[in-house]
């Protein structure tokens, strides 16, 4: 895959067990965060979004939690099934600033899902 | 309504030599972002474009470059290939109207430098 060199953070759960997947961001200014899941040669998908002014949102199965103090993002994906299984990259954007267009992702968590 | 598009999907170049990528955004997307994706240093921002100008650029030496057309497509173009330029070239698109606004991803060009 294309993380392998950076020695990502995995995360192995059994089907139908709750996951949640951690990101550190960098930037205190950062305002606009992101959850991409991407699969083996495929392009990042989105799967959810959340902005500062917020600490929670929810979606089908899966929920963001934002912790601003502490610059910390998750990820909960509920009833985690085989199809869950990618590297998961969280994305922030000063959408105050002039980053247009430009997000830094983290390093990435590799999720498994044993059936 | 189709999603990003972007060709080729796999590339093999020789050091010395330069490329051409190709990306259509979502219709009516007016800002493309370029990504580079090596195991080694992750997903890094090359450059976004919005209506035929570049409006941001990362941290890459001059020898990447690009362009955006009027309908929106976008071009990279790397010169003088390197073994390290081998990667996934991603682009992304979104309405550009502003800041903090979902980018959809292509599923990339795969790159390799011999």
């Amino acid at each position: 895959g294309e993380n392998v060199g950076l020695h990502l953070p995995t995360l192995s759960v059994q089907e139908g067990d709750n996951s949640i997947i951690n990101c550190a961001y960098s930037n205190s200014a950062s305002d606009y965060f992101i959850w991409y899941k991407q699969e083996s040669g495929k392009g990042p998908q989105f799967i959810i979004d959340i902005r500062s002014n917020m600490d929670k949102r929810q979606g089908q199965r899966v929920t963001v939690l934002l912790n601003k103090t502490v610059k910390h993002l998750s990820l909960q994906i509920a009833a985690t099934q085989p199809g869950d299984s990618a590297v998961y990259f969280c994305a922030e954007n000063n959408a105050g600033g002039t980053s247009y267009g430009k997000l830094t992702f983290g390093q990435g968590t590799i999720l498994t899902v044993h059936p | 309504k189709a999603g990003v598009t972007q060709t080729p999907r796999y590339l093999i170049k020789t050091r010395g030599q330069q490329v051409t990528l190709s990306c259509s955004p979502i219709s009516g997307h007016r800002s493309v972002s370029w990504y580079q994706q090596t195991p080694g240093q992750g997903l890094q921002f090359l450059f976004e474009y919005f209506s035929e100008t570049q409006r941001n650029k990362g941290n890459f030496p001059g020898r990447f470059s690009g362009r955006q057309f009027s309908n929106s497509r976008s071009e990279m173009n790397v010169s003088t290939l390197e073994l390290g330029d081998s990667a996934l070239y991603l682009c992304a698109s979104s309405w550009g109207q502003g800041d903090g606004e979902t980018q959809y991803f292509g599923p990339g060009t795969r790159l390799l430098v011999l």
